[in-house]
């Protein structure tokens, strides 16, 4: 039973262009959303993050945008660099205080 | 701080033998998990603990998998007897709060042969 989905496992763009990773869940108690970096061979890093009360977050290039009622969100990337290639996780967490998270997208930006 | 810290690095095992994955959390830090990373799966939670008390093993996959924390600076993770399908990144994360952003070990990637 996957409460978060990250349904495409990889995605690739054009340095310079917008990157868009999308997450699915389940739960409707999760109220916390996060998503995190992972570069090979270095545990996950924590990125950028959104309440169930707010439908948009920003931080420099990176942006979440949450669509409660679709059980939605994505991360987008504007401009994408080559060092922003890694896996992204997606992570929900409500009152258990666990971190649900996803499979992980694959990254990769082109030069 | 050195971060959350994970040994070995890399395991490679033959099929029965036991194997203890340790992880020394970021100090002061109440909450420490444990999580497998596999394809398929993405990361699991497997359990975690708080302020040293196993508080949720739901993810633990069988009774092959056992976790400590005897200390506030010190976990486990054993597999015995270990199997191939067992072959995994495992992580371990600490956190003041639950919920909020864990800081993650390098993990250990495990083989099991």
């Amino acid at each position: 039973d996957q409460q978060v989905k990250q349904n495409s496992p990889s995605l690739s763009v054009q340095e310079g262009r917008i990157s868009i990773l999308n997450c699915d869940y389940t739960n409707s108690m999760f109220d916390y959303f996060l998503w995190y970096k992972k570069y090979p061979a270095e545990g996950p890093t924590f990125l950028i993050s959104i309440s169930s009360i707010k439908d948009k977050n920003e931080d420099g290039r990176f942006t979440v945008f949450l669509n409660k009622s679709a059980k939605h969100l994505s991360l987008h990337i504007v401009p994408s660099q080559p060092g922003d290639s890694a896996v992204y996780f997606c992570a929900a967490t409500g009152n258990t205080g666990k971190l649900i998270f996803g499979q992980g997208t694959t990254l990769q930006v082109k030069p | 701080d050195a971060g959350v810290i994970q040994s070995p690095r890399h395991e490679v095992t033959e099929m029965g033998q036991e194997v203890t994955l340790r992880c020394k959390p970021i100090s002061g830090h109440d909450y420490l998990f444990w999580y497998r990373q596999t394809m398929m799966r993405g990361l699991e939670l497997l359990i975690y603990f708080n302020n040293n008390v196993p508080i949720d093993d739901s993810g633990m996959p069988e009774d092959r998998f056992s976790a400590k924390m005897p200390n506030a600076s010190f976990s486990t993770l054993k597999i015995q007897p270990s199997e191939p399908r067992d072959s995994a990144v495992y992580f371990c994360a600490s956190s003041l709060r639950p919920g909020d952003g864990y800081t993650f070990g390098s993990g250990t990637r495990l083989t099991v042969v």
